[in-house]
């Protein structure tokens, strides 16, 4: 069954340093997603990416998060300047373009800031 | 705003007994309902969805949820558990407006013992 990728698995990152965390979601979805769950927390939607432009954001996403499409199979989060509650663990996800479609997760990256 | 509470953050319960983890919504529609599951270190693994028609629906791994309007409720079932379902559950709210972000539950962590 196909599946969202992420890499890596654990980052750990100097505070202030930028980070970029990449996905590649499933072939035929278009919808792409970042979710994060910061430990002992609820998974906190991030943003939703669709036709190459932000499609919906929560008040998280601020200044210092963006996304990308660079090409057509990765799907990168980048934190400009990571600050010590950004540790977390990121998910990405991915569903077709159809309707309401269940959004599939990859494993997660567990970003930690030091 | 939408929310999803799940009021029991642990249970254990023994294995080839009956399980149910509740999960309840405040939206003023509608939702779209989901229950995901986590296993230590992984990703969040999609294990049945309701978005209209039969109330009660089944899922992957032996797993069924069931619809109640009147209650918002959605809670999971399985009939026998077994060890290997020792991980984390999260129900999660999607919205029919077009917006595609999931609203996520505390998540209740359940403990099989043998």
């Amino acid at each position: 069954e196909p599946e969202v990728t992420q890499t890596p698995s654990h980052q750990v990152t100097q505070m202030g340093q930028e980070v970029i965390l990449r996905c590649v979601p499933i072939s035929n979805h278009l919808y792409f997603y970042w979710y994060r769950q910061i430990l002992g927390q609820k998974v906190e939607f991030l943003v939703s990416f669709y036709n190459n432009e932000i499609s919906e954001k929560s008040e998280i996403f601020d200044d210092q998060f963006s996304v990308e499409r660079p090409d057509g199979s990765n799907f990168t989060l980048k934190i400009r300047s990571t600050k010590l509650e950004d540790s977390a663990m990121y998910f990405c996800a991915s569903s077709e373009a159809r309707g309401n479609q269940p959004q599939h997760f990859g494993d997660g990256t567990r970003l930690s800031i030091l | 705003a939408q929310s999803v509470t799940q009021p029991d953050i642990h249970i254990t319960v023994s294995e080839g007994a009956s399980l149910e983890l509740r999960c309840n919504y405040s939206y003023g529609a509608t939702p779209y309902l989901f229950w995901y599951v986590q296993s230590p270190g992984q990703g969040l693994q999609l294990l049945l969805k309701y978005f209209s028609g039969d109330t009660l629906v089944q899922g992957i791994k032996g797993f069924e949820a069931e619809f109640k309007r009147s209650q918002s409720s959605f809670n999971l079932r399985k009939p026998s558990v077994h060890w290997s379902d020792a991980a984390e559950y999260f129900c999660a709210v999607g919205l029919d407006t077009g917006r595609r972000a999931l609203t996520f539950g505390s998540g209740t962590r359940l403990q099989v013992q043998p």
